[in-house]
């Protein structure tokens, strides 16, 4: 299963709505995971199950879809959002990740 | 705390092989799914292998199928992925990470070790 995102990159300013696509080669229900990752570090889980909100993560972060397109929404980015998010596919073995979308600041 | 901690990385020659650690504290270990995530110098994410709680299911990416080996030791708390017959495009940093519960995604990762191929 191959996953694509869009954009891969984006410049965009503190109070901004952003939302990132991720698409799927073919169905994977609601196995659909986001992370961030910042430079340096390791990736952080932000949603599972394409919509859940993982504990601690600020409710500014949503995800939505199903099937094979899905969505990341940050509703007013933050200064500690700049980064980069992946998606990740569950439904199959061989976890695939998506390419990235780095989010930086215009 | 939940942490995970990796080791073993390094600089090898190609063709040669490495052997990473990951040693798991603050949660019941052998109740976890574990995975090896890699990601090659300014690249993005590649998932590398996968391994069930009691170690009896394992996946590998393509791309290292029949070259690396995971395994597990549940009374050591602890990860392992062999590597063999490395390549250059091997070169990454590994982080071990916990799936959370079946299709939920990975919930905790290491800090990562890096593993350098090159002559």
């Amino acid at each position: 299963i191959q996953l694509t995102q869009s954009p891969s990159f984006l410049s965009a300013s503190v109070g901004d709505r952003v939302t990132i696509t991720c698409r799927a080669s073919q169905g994977i229900s609601s196995y659909l995971a986001w992370y961030q990752q910042k430079p340096g570090k390791a990736p952080k889980l932000l949603i599972y199950a394409a919509s859940t909100l993982q504990s601690g993560v600020p409710s500014r972060f949503s995800g939505s879809g199903s099937g094979t397109e899905f969505t990341l929404t940050i509703s007013s980015l933050q200064p500690e959002d700049f980064a980069t998010y992946y998606c990740q596919q569950l439904n199959s073995f061989l976890f695939t990740f998506g390419p990235g979308t780095k989010v930086d600041i215009k | 705390e939940v942490q995970l901690v990796e080791s073993g990385g390094g600089l090898v020659q190609p063709g040669g092989s490495l052997r990473l650690s990951c040693a798991a504290s603050g949660f019941t270990f052998s109740s976890y799914e574990m995975n090896w995530v890699r990601q090659a110098p300014g690249k993005g994410l590649e998932w590398v292998s996968y391994i069930s709680s009691s170690g009896s299911t394992i996946y590998y990416a393509d791309s290292v199928k029949g070259r690396f080996t995971i395994s597990r030791d549940n009374a050591k708390n602890s990860l392992y992925l062999q590597m063999n017959s490395l390549r250059a495009e091997d070169t990454a940093v590994y982080y071990c990470a916990r799936e959370a519960f079946m299709g939920l995604g990975f919930d905790y990762w290491g800090q990562g070790t890096l593993v350098t191929v090159s002559s």
